[in-house]
């Protein structure tokens, strides 16, 4: 099975600031990578697929990069909304494994 | 489009259980649907999923061999079959539909809770 892991496990941050999420696959996945927010008590929620492209509801100051083995999850300007945990998921072989999530939290 | 999961229960362990997922606003045949669960304050594991005609299936290492996973189209449905269960098996369970091969999962269900305790 492909391993994920994302780095760092908790990040604080202001309101304003730029965070940055890693996620490395333990063997080459392509650009096949998607990246979820899940807030307390909800479902995750699908904010970048194909390692970089965005859901259309989600605001421009998310961003994604990277192929292969490293990618990188970008909030700029971060809102108060984006407080909440993210995961990355590799989508290029079953089982579609998650990372172990990255909590962003208010300084 | 919706989905809604079901069958959430407390079980004891080498129970079973059977849960369901509810589709609707889209056709079924068209979409891969998974099951990811989350066990309390835990990440996400994935779980199972199904291809749209049903055909192909796949499996956690965790849960192959004691998870089965079905679908019938014609009553938009889907179904997890949970056999042997132990209190690792502890979660939120949710469904979830693949947008399409290697995309991601863009709607997710509001789980069900399974609890596996003596």
């Amino acid at each position: 099975d492909i391993q994920m892991t994302q780095s760092p496990t908790s990040v604080s941050a202001s309101v304003g600031d730029t965070v940055s999420i890693s996620c490395r696959a333990s063997q080459g996945i392509s650009s096949w990578l998607a990246w979820y927010q899940q807030k307390p008590g909800n479902a995750p929620k699908l904010i970048i697929y194909v390692a970089s492209k965005l859901m259309s509801d989600v605001p421009s100051r998310f961003s994604g990069s990277g192929s292969g083995t490293d990618f990188t999850l970008t909030i700029t300007s971060l809102q108060p909304e984006d407080f909440a945990t993210y995961y990355c998921q590799q989508a290029d072989t079953f089982p579609y494994t998650f990372g172990q999530g990255t909590k962003v939290e208010i300084k | 489009v919706q989905l809604v999961e079901s069958g959430g229960d407390l079980v004891k362990p080498g129970g079973s259980l059977r849960l369901s997922c509810s589709l609707s606003g889209f056709t079924p045949r068209s979409y891969a649907i998974n099951w990811v669960r989350q066990a309390p304050g835990k990440g996400l594991e994935w779980v199972s999923g199904i291809s749209g005609s049903g055909t192909s299936t796949f499996f956690a290492d965790s849960v192959k061999g004691r998870f089965t996973i079905s679908r019938d189209n014609s009553k938009n449905m889907v179904f997890l079959q949970m056999n042997g269960l132990r209190v690792e098996d502890t979660a939120v369970y949710y469904c979830a539909r693949l947008v399409t091969t290697n995309y991601g999962l863009d709607v997710w269900g509001q789980g069900t809770t399974v609890t596996i305790s003596s």
